[in-house]
């Protein structure tokens, strides 16, 4: 298994209130991606990292930002979190798919905002 | 925009069939595709990635094979068993970049 370690697992928080996803790798890969999962949307990229302190957009940046400021972790906050950021949140990390290497998954962040 | 389309949403069958999982995409223009299988409660576990250069791939009981012009992909699953029961996912490059989108996977169940 690959080395992804996400913290939390699990939290309830209330709406606007500030929250931070970890995500740890031990590979040393260069790319890091957030990604959320919910019915009837499948997996969807936030935002993903291809260096330290280098992030881009993804598909549902709005309302999240990231950093990166070592190459093992990779942070998702919301600034102010709202009951529809409700969702499983995914860490994945790649040395590059376009050169045919796989993505691999963490286990995932439950956040639930009430 | 790269989209990723994947029928059956959910699939049932008896122990021992054979089966097939499609997946389609939009831009044809894809360095690879790849399989993916989650489990109930956890993360993505890759099961097979083709190269856009690959017809197929093979692991075990599981083919894939990709159609980069028809912007088609199928898993083929042999003899399947009760523990294949799964969510299977397919994903593809958007636009070259490193960025993958996945389709929103065939829930397979197999029963014994």
């Amino acid at each position: 298994d690959a080395g992804i370690t996400q913290s939390p697992r699990h939290k309830v928080t209330e709406t606007g209130t500030p929250v931070t996803l970890r995500c740890h790798q031990t590979e040393n890969h260069r790319y890091m991606y957030w990604y959320r999962q919910d019915p009837g949307h499948g997996l969807r990229l936030i935002h993903y990292s291809y260096g330290v302190k280098d992030t881009d957009k993804g598909e549902v940046s709005d309302g999240y930002s990231v950093s990166r400021s070592k190459t093992e972790d990779f942070l998702l906050t919301l600034e102010s979190a709202t009951s529809s950021q409700t969702s499983v949140y995914f860490c994945a990390i790649s040395e590059s798919v376009t050169s045919g290497n796989t993505i691999y998954f963490g286990e995932g962040s439950w956040l639930t905002v009430v | 925009k790269q989209e990723v389309t994947q029928i059956p949403a959910a699939l049932s069958v008896p122990e021992g069939e054979n089966l097939v999982l499609n997946c389609s995409f939009t831009d044809s223009a894809i360095y690879n595709l790849q399989w993916f299988r989650q489990d109930p409660g956890k993360g993505l576990t890759s099961l097979l990635l083709i190269q856009s250069s690959q017809r197929e791939q093979t692991s075990g009981r599981l083919n894939a094979s990709l159609d980069k012009s028809s912007g088609r992909s199928t898993l083929y699953i042999a003899a399947s068993q009760p523990g294949d029961s799964a969510t299977y996912l397919c994903a593809v490059e958007a636009g070259g970049s490193e960025k993958l989108v996945f389709g929103k996977g065939t829930k397979l169940t197999v029963n014994p």
